[in-house]
Formats: C-alpha cells, structure tokens, sequence
C-alpha cells in the first residue's frame, strides 16, 4: 500500500479536462513538493511537473499541477490520445527519509 | 547526448549477490545526487536509495536497508546499486534517475531499465 494515495484509473474523452488526485500526509506532501510522472507503456517514467505546479522544457502547458495541504492534483486539459499512460505523484518524506511514490493511476483516452 | 544507461541486471539466485550500474553521459555527473528506483513490471513504482553528488549521502527504503549498498564515482561517471542477498520479490526493473537538484527530489532524467529476476 503506497503512502501517496492515488485512483487506480481515471478516463475522458478527446478535448475534455481530467484530474487526477494525490493524497498524503503532512510528512511528505504537507512538508514537501510533489512532483509527477508520466510513463508511457513499455517506457520509463519522465517528470512531468515538478514543486508542485512546474514544468520542465517540452511539456505541453496542457498538463498543470496543484497542492493543497496533504493533497495534489494533477490536471490534463484538451485530452490527447497520447496522453493515454499512468501517472504517478511523487514527493520526498520526512519520516521515512526518502522518496516516496503515489500507487499510479491509469489514464484512459476513450 | 544526455542520458543515464544501466546495467548488469540477470538472472540470479535467491540468496546471491548482483552489481547494477548506470553509466552518465551529456551532462556534469558530479554536480547531481542520484536515485535508483525500482518497477515490477506493470506495476508500482518503488525508491530504493539516494546518493548526494559527493557521495557522502546515502538513504535507502526500508525494504533493501542492509542489504543493497549505493555507491558511485564521479571520475567514471557511474552509479552503482551493490545488491546482496537478494530475495524474490526484488524481482523487478531497476532504473537509475537523475535528482534535478530543486526542492521536493524531482527526478528529471531517467535510463530505460535493467531487469534483475531472483529466480532458483
């Protein structure tokens, strides 16, 4: 069971707006900046928005993030069939000492 | 060409010991910690340690504490996860990851994966 509490799934259809919740606690998300993930199938993950609410050269501005208390919330707007993957939130813990990853959820373009 | 590649992942044996590495390329090695995380295929993401760009930093999960050392040189600009006594359920894809070196451990460049299965 991850620390980081995520949906299992999420889905939407082209154009539309999908968010995507993670919640924790105030050792790790309450205390620390969330990061998320992408990872396209068969490939290894790549950071798609980092402290919270930025984002690295090359992805879209379609993607945004947010935090609040012990949760975050990854937001997709104008849903695109290649953002079909999972999505992980992120962040470092204070008590365990170390990084600690939400359970993915599994994005679904319908 | 900036990127992280591992290696040295197999088959090995309950109870035996294995050496990862992840050799860097494109970009100042010593200037970033370092972070091996793990994946069972089609699941979950895992940490499994930390080291600071000096090295004199290190943190590991709870699950391969006293069992997987991290280590690296910066003068082969090279990670490395020593991982001894190896169990089953460390059966998965071990990816090394670059720490941007920001607030919250953002990961920003990762390697494709060495897969390690612990198999008898």
């Amino acid at each position: 069971q991850s620390v980081l509490t995520q949906p299992p799934s999420a889905s939407g259809t082209p154009g539309q707006r999908v968010a995507i919740s993670c919640s924790g606690s105030s050792s790790n998300i309450g205390s620390n900046s969330v990061n998320w993930y992408q990872q396209l199938p068969g490939t290894a993950p790549k950071l798609l928005i980092y402290s919270n609410n930025h984002r690295p050269s090359g992805v879209p501005d379609r993607f945004s993030g947010s935090k609040s208390g012990t949760s975050a919330s990854l937001a997709i707007s104008g849903l695109q069939s290649e953002d079909e993957a999972d999505y992980y939130c992120a962040g470092w813990d204070d008590s365990l000492n170390g990084v600690i990853f939400g359970g993915g959820t599994k994005l679904t373009v319908l | 060409q900036v990127q992280l590649v591992e290696s040295g992942g197999g088959v090995v044996q309950p109870g035996r010991s294995l050496r990862l590495s992840c050799a860097a390329s494109g970009f100042t090695f010593s200037f970033y910690a370092m972070h091996w995380v793990r994946q069972v295929p089609g699941k979950g993401l895992e940490w499994v340690a930390f080291i600071s760009s000096d090295g004199s930093r290190k943190s590991y999960a709870d699950s391969v504490k006293g069992r997987f050392t991290i280590s690296r040189d910066n003068s082969k600009h090279t990670l490395y996860l020593q991982m001894n006594s190896l169990r089953g359920d460390d059966t998965t894809i071990y990816y090394c990851a670059r720490d941007l070196g920001v607030p919250g451990t953002p990961l920003d460049l990762w390697g494709l994966g060495t897969l390690v299965t612990v198999s008898s």
